[in-house]
């Protein structure tokens, strides 16, 4: 089993439609964090959560971390071709970081 | 040269090869991370140095070696692979190490053993 699942493991929609993404756990997290890896690219640090609860805005995107700590969700409003990437959710229960299973997310033009 | 740097981004070579791959950051960070990126698997932690100390062997086989001779340089070193080993191998950097630092990644090597 997996520390981190992530669903769905593949998305393909179009242009101007919202999705979401989900990374779930049994594990309780002090913090979560989310990546987007482009092609040929490694992933970027888009936001880490903190707080159980916690709602944060990136342009777009919306990040919100569980009341238990154990599971987020990203969620993308209007999505663009530019929103196309592998996304990964990412936690610590100990020093390192261990990477979720990952959403492969392609918008259509 | 910027950000977290990784060379060579494609590498192709035989089992009975032995190579290098090659990290270096620019952003003054004092921890140095190597992670496993296969098709069908979450992304691996491999080795965590943090002021060029090894903190974290995840259970990796000899057959790679890491080294650091600094805090900007991350090397790992291959020999006798196996096809499986095949994957994208990362590099990343942070602050310090620990979970509440942001990692910054390098582009990757993309490593194929035939």
């Amino acid at each position: 089993t997996q520390l981190l699942e992530q669903s769905p493991q593949f998305l393909s929609i179009q242009e101007g439609e919202n999705l979401t993404v989900y990374c779930n756990s049994s594990s309780v997290f002090s913090s979560l964090q989310w990546y987007r890896q482009e092609p040929g690219e490694g992933p970027v640090l888009l936001v880490t959560v903190v707080t159980g609860g916690e709602v944060k805005k990136l342009k777009r995107l919306t990040f919100q971390f569980g009341d238990a700590r154990k599971d987020s969700s990203l969620h993308i409003t209007a999505a663009q071709p530019g929103d196309t990437g592998l996304y990964l959710c990412a936690g610590a229960p100990n020093s390192n970081l261990f990477f979720g299973t990952g959403t492969r997310l392609t918008v259509i033009p | 040269e910027t950000g977290v740097t990784q060379t060579p981004r494609h590498l192709v070579m035989g089992m009975t090869n032995k190579k290098s791959l090659k990290c270096e950051q620019h952003l003054g960070h004092n921890a140095m991370y190597w992670y496993k990126q296969s098709a069908k698997k979450p992304l691996e932690l491999m080795f965590v140095y943090n002021f060029k100390e090894q903190t974290e062997n995840n259970s990796v086989p000899s057959r790679f070696s890491p080294e650091c001779p600094n805090s900007s340089h991350l090397f790992l070193h291959l020999h006798t692979l196996q096809p499986e080993d095949s994957a994208l191998y990362l590099c990343a950097s942070s602050q310090e190490s620990g979970r509440y630092n942001e990692q910054f990644f390098g582009p990757g090597t993309r490593l194929t053993v035939l």
